[in-house]
């Protein structure tokens, strides 16, 4: 079984479209998180989501919204996509507190 | 606000020698852990390591080990008898320990090339 599971995979899609990628963990993890990799390869925190607590990186546009149906789920729904949004997006998840993260394989996001 | 710095954007290695990837970073916090992942073409971020700041003893995982030196805020990666698969990025991250933990930092990453 995938410890952190997300889809889809690769999304290609137009400008100003909404698109979601849906991430699932089955860790028994307390906190869940998303994270942008840029063309540079730079991974930068977008949000954090514990019990229901959401802390939002203040640079990220509020295009961009965490929905979390359960503690097993955390999705990212993207409004009126940009060129810029193009990039890899990781969920991850940990136990508050404990140390380590397990990644998600990534979802590979082109808008055209 | 904490910082993790990797000042070798790209290194180079010849199979079965050992190279070190170099980590800096800065935090007021005295709790902390440090990671190195990598992240192969796959594109899939893998732990490679981790250490307890309040740890003194250096962690080691077969081939990889880390030279820790609290003071001087810095965490290197040393990897022996490089083989062909550990070509890939290898990201440096710290993350504050304590009751609120605070999220993954990443280091900008250094690109790892291993020679046949």
């Amino acid at each position: 079984d995938t410890a952190v599971s997300q889809t889809p995979k690769y999304l290609v899609t137009q400008m100003g479209n909404d698109k979601s990628i849906k991430c699932e963990q089955n860790l028994g993890h307390d906190t869940m998180y998303w994270y942008k990799q840029d063309s540079k390869k730079f991974l930068k925190i977008m949000f954090s989501y514990n019990n229901k607590e959401l802390i939002i990186n203040e640079t990220v546009p509020n295009r961009f919204s965490p929905k979390s149906p359960d503690k097993a789920h955390l999705n990212l729904h993207i409004n009126s996509l940009e060129l810029g949004d193009s990039a890899v997006y990781f969920c991850a998840s940990s136990q508050r507190t404990g140390w380590g993260y397990t990644f998600g394989s990534g979802t590979r996001l082109t808008v055209v | 606000a904490q910082t993790v710095t990797q000042s070798q954007p790209e290194m180079s290695v010849q199979e079965a020698e050992t190279v070190t990837l170099s980590c800096t970073y800065d935090t007021s916090e005295s709790d902390y852990y440090l990671f190195w992942y990598k992240q192969p073409p796959s594109r899939q971020m893998i732990l490679v390591i981790r250490q307890e700041a309040y740890k003194q003893q250096n962690a080691t995982e077969n081939r990889f080990s880390v030279n820790f030196q609290k003071a001087a805020k810095s965490f290197s990666l040393k990897i022996s008898d490089s083989q062909l698969g550990d070509a890939a990025m290898y990201f440096c991250a710290y993350r504050r320990a304590g009751g609120s933990q605070g999220n993954l930092i990443f280091g900008k990453g250094t690109k790892l090339s291993v020679k046949p």
